[in-house]
């Protein structure tokens, strides 16, 4: 079966430092794969989207990026975090042939 | 419609009401319609999905219905309990591409 792995599960870093999230999938080839947020009192917002090694789509542009170095493997970075990076940050996979996502159990980021 | 819409953005009901929410979505090029159940300090866990116009699921006390043509699905549920309450979001599925709405959070009171 497959699972979704993203770590850490919270994290408290002061404003300027770099992030670094980590989502990994098993049990799975060639997935989609997609890094969310859902800021305080909001709903969730796409941050990227990549249908395969290297190729990632931005949706919004800010200070994040996010690379796929490794087919089931999805990492979302920031050089410097701003206070309006807190939030609670999603990864999620989809099959190819489906567009059913399967969310991680999330990281808990609070910039202070 | 160009992006999705869920209406109301949160409902407060009591215990045995039944109720219901709107998610409206893009009907060109549409390929499925995905409903979620988001419990706080959880992850979204896919309810059901549509795919085709008139469809109906069902799963217990909660159903959904799917109108493709006019780009709108509801989501009932159906003698609320307190367990019933979580973030319910839609996705649809247009063009190669899935869109959340931002949800609607329906809190049950015992």
């Amino acid at each position: 079966s497959q699972t979704i792995h993203q770590w850490p599960a919270t994290l408290v870093q002061p404003v300027g430092s770099p992030l670094s999230l980590e989502c990994t999938v098993e049990g799975t080839s060639n997935p989609n794969l997609y890094w969310y947020r859902q800021a305080a009192g909001r709903g969730l917002q796409l941050l990227f989207y990549s249908v395969g090694i290297g190729q990632i789509s931005s949706e919004v542009p800010q200070n994040l990026s996010a690379s796929r170095p490794q087919d089931r493997q999805f990492i979302l970075s920031s050089k410097k975090l701003l206070l309006s990076d807190s939030g609670f940050y999603l990864c999620a996979w989809e099959p190819t042939s489906s567009y059913e996502q399967y969310f991680g159990p999330g990281t808990r980021l609070t910039v202070t | 419609i160009l992006n999705v819409e869920q209406s109301p953005q949160s409902l407060h009901v009591q215990e045995g009401d039944s109720t219901n929410f709107t998610c409206s979505f893009p009907s060109s090029n549409f390929y499925a319609l995905h409903w979620y159940r988001w419990e706080t300090a959880k992850s979204p866990e896919a309810l059901f999905v549509m795919t085709l116009n008139g469809d109906e699921k069902k799963k217990g006390r909660i159903s959904a219905t799917l109108n493709t043509k006019e780009g709108y699905s509801y989501l009932y549920i159906k003698g609320s309990q307190p367990e019933d309450s979580a973030t319910y979001l839609c996705a649809s599925a247009n063009a190669g591409k899935s869109t959340f709405g931002d949800g609607t959070t329906l809190t049950v009171k015992p």
